[in-house]
């Protein structure tokens, strides 16, 4: 089964200072990886993500993440926080099992962006 | 087609009443997702379809909890003698077949007091 890790619970940045959220996964084979952000409330939007190629993926909002498959990790970065940007960020990732999808997520990371 | 839509928004209910939810999937995905997420954890996987049939079941999924999706378009989940336990934001997902990618709904909010 596959699990994921965020390990950091909250982040405060300023702003206009760069970001970088760490996620780390379990999975037996080539991953699927994604990354979401949910503004308090609401539901989840896709930020990104990883099935195959360019191991730097780049997203919306000026958001980009790396995979490292020696690392087991998909780190999202940006180099310019905006206060906008102050969410829950949510890594995933998602395999096919038995014909379906699935997808496990981490417990999330809050950005807290400060003045 | 505007995207995955859930009603309603936010529900209050006092504990032991039944409650029932509703998603409206994009229109041309034949899978469903329910999902369930609670104060600081990521959303958890409860159920999923594909076109009417309920094909997976998480251990999550109480017998206080049904879902239905009847004729393989909207979906509705139901939570029967709600407990204090089953506050939390109710996310629906839907996606195509064979692509894991999933696109999710705005949540139903529950609070049971």
């Amino acid at each position: 089964a596959q699990s994921v890790t965020q390990p950091d619970i909250h982040i405060t940045v300023s702003e206009g200072a760069s970001l970088e959220l760490r996620c780390n996964y379990s999975y037996g084979a080539t991953p699927y990886l994604f990354w979401y952000v949910q503004s308090p409330g609401q539901g989840l939007q896709l930020l990104l993500k990883y099935f195959s190629g360019d191991t730097l993926v780049q997203g919306i909002k000026g958001f980009e993440a790396e995979f490292k498959r020696s690392q087991s990790s998909f780190n999202l970065r940006k180099p310019s926080v905006h206060w906008s940007d102050a969410a829950e960020y949510f890594c995933a990732v998602g395999a096919l099992n038995s014909g379906y999808s699935t997808l496990t997520f981490g417990k999330g990371t809050m950005l807290l962006v400060s003045p | 087609d505007t995207g995955v839509s859930q009603d309603p928004r936010h529900k209050i209910t006092k504990r032991g009443q039944n409650v029932t939810f509703r998603c409206d999937p994009i229109s041309e995905h034949n899978r469903l997702y329910w999902y369930r997420q609670t104060l600081g954890q990521g959303p958890e996987f409860l159920t999923y379809f594909q076109n009417e049939a309920q094909l997976e079941k998480s251990r999550l999924l109480s017998d206080r909890f049904s879902a239905e999706r009847p004729k393989g378009s909207f979906s509705t989940l139901e939570i029967q003698r709600t407990e204090q336990g089953d506050s939390a934001m109710y996310l629906c997902a839907s996606s195509l077949e064979w692509d894991v990618e999933q696109y999710f709904g705005p949540g139903t909010r529950l609070t049971v007091t």
